[in-house]
């Protein structure tokens, strides 16, 4: 039964510049939910998505922004690039029913490096 | 407002002993979750258990043991007999009803030495 899985595992990118990352939930997960982990600290919600609609959003700006496609899998957009977004960005996904719906199981993430 | 706070930020032991991590959390909700997650430098965050509010047992799996008191809105976590494989970084999160985000502590670093 494969995990959640996250591409790429590392990137660096300059300021300024958008960067994409993907996700891909694990096997009969329909949501999909993205945090950012800045070194040192607990993660901090971005946002969610279900049935290829945002759920909720957590407090960050429009330069934040994603998409689900039909197979549940996820993409998450940041454009002009700040040095603070340097992070590590992780995935995590979950069923919205059932009874252990709600519980988010994460992926390996994405550290990104903002220079 | 939620908010979770692990006051611990760093706790060092010696193999074989017994350790308990510390959470406080704040919620006006009735209804809500609790979970603990690992975090080994690989940098996966790895679930370990969730709670319901309305359901106080106290949990063990294994090595690991839960306490989950709502009057003083505590949710601690206790791992029997360390072992070196356990140094990480725990995290203690909440989730209200009808709120789909986690909201983390911000952590506490393990270190168990041989």
């Amino acid at each position: 039964d494969a995990g959640v899985t996250q591409s790429p595992t590392h990137l660096i990118k300059t300021r300024g510049q958008q960067v994409t990352l993907r996700c891909s939930p694990k096997s009969g997960h329909d949501t999909v939910s993205w945090y950012q982990q800045a070194l040192g600290q607990g993660p901090q919600f971005i946002f969610q998505y279900y049935e290829e609609e945002e759920r909720q959003r957590g407090n960050f700006p429009d330069r934040f922004s994603g998409h689900q496609f039909p197979n549940y899998s996820s993409e998450l957009n940041v454009n002009a690039l700040l040095l603070g977004d340097s992070a590590l960005y992780l995935c995590a996904s979950s069923r919205a029913t059932g009874p252990a719906g709600g519980s988010q199981y994460f992926g390996p993430g994405t550290r990104l490096l903002v220079l | 407002a939620q908010k979770v706070t692990q006051a611990q930020t760093e706790i060092s032991v010696v193999e074989k002993e017994d350790v308990t991590l510390d959470c406080v959390y704040e919620t006006r909700d009735t209804t809500y979750y609790l979970f603990w997650y690992k975090q080994p430098p690989s940098g996966e965050l790895v679930f370990l258990i969730r709670r319901n509010s309305f359901d106080e047992q106290n949990e063990i799996s294994g090595r690991y043991s839960w306490n989950f008191q709502k009057s003083t809105s505590s949710f601690n976590f206790t791992i029997t007999a360390s072992q070196v494989v356990d140094s990480a970084v725990y995290f203690c999160a909440l989730r209200e009803t009808g709120f789909q985000k986690l909201v983390f502590g911000t952590g506490t670093r393990l270190l168990v030495s041989p």
